[in-house]
């Protein structure tokens, strides 16, 4: 167990509508990031969130947003789905230069 | 931009071998070299992680090595054991920068054998 927990854990959403997906980082960890991983690939960074700002965005559209809340937990929210958002979200939380921790994903499949 | 290659894509021994999966990556700036194993349907899950102080790092039967003149890493896994087999990714990042983003690889379906 990493400390790091996700809901929902599977979710199936249609073209065109908007999905929340929440994580709760490990004790004490004040940086949260967001990765999509589309089956087959590898995970891709979505952005990063520390102390309730983003300070760093991959290559995603403005669809793509979140917000950290004082508790240092996270809401990722994606608006428009499209049917290649369909991927396995992962949350990471991090302390400073330590170890990145992983949560058991949510799997979002967009019909 | 940055990158990761990782290689091979897939890689089948017999139970007892060692395995080895290479990467190289792009950004010099790189300092923090995970390695995480994904189970089919599962989270990636830490196995080891080496920082750029130091060359070569070891876990029971698991080393990493990392080559920052060359930009590479290698994952060794000896003694292979059928649960070893799952999907292995590498990854890089600058620990301590504006953005701990991970840079991963494309993974490598490794196959034990029994």
């Amino acid at each position: 167990e990493t400390g790091v927990t996700q809901s929902p854990t599977h979710l199936i959403k249609t073209r065109g509508q908007q999905v929340t997906l929440r994580c709760s980082s490990q004790s004490g960890h004040n940086t949260v990031s967001w990765y999509q991983q589309a089956l087959g690939q590898g995970p891709q960074f979505i952005f990063q969130y520390y102390r309730e700002e983003e300070n760093g965005r991959g290559n995603f559209p403005p669809r793509f947003s979140g917000l950290q809340f004082p508790n240092y937990s996270s809401e990722l929210n994606v608006n428009a789905l499209e049917l290649d958002d369909s991927a396995l979200y992962l949350c990471a939380s991090s302390w400073g230069e330590n170890t990145i921790y992983f949560g058991e994903g949510s799997w979002l499949t967009v019909v | 931009g940055e990158n990761v290659e990782q290689h091979p894509s897939t890689l089948s021994v017999q139970e007892g071998d060692s395995a080895v999966i290479k990467c190289t990556y792009s950004d010099s700036a790189s300092n923090y070299f995970p390695w995480y194993k994904q189970e089919l349907g599962k989270r990636p899950q830490l196995i080891i992680d080496i920082r750029s102080n130091v060359g070569e790092k070891k876990d029971q039967r698991i080393a990493v090595t990392l080559n920052k003149t060359a930009k590479h890493f290698s994952l060794h896994i000896t003694e292979t054991q059928p649960e070893d087999s799952a999907v292995y990714f590498c990854a890089a990042s600058k620990a301590g920068g504006a953005t701990n983003k991970l840079i991963f690889g494309t993974g490598t379906l490794l196959a034990v054998q029994p």
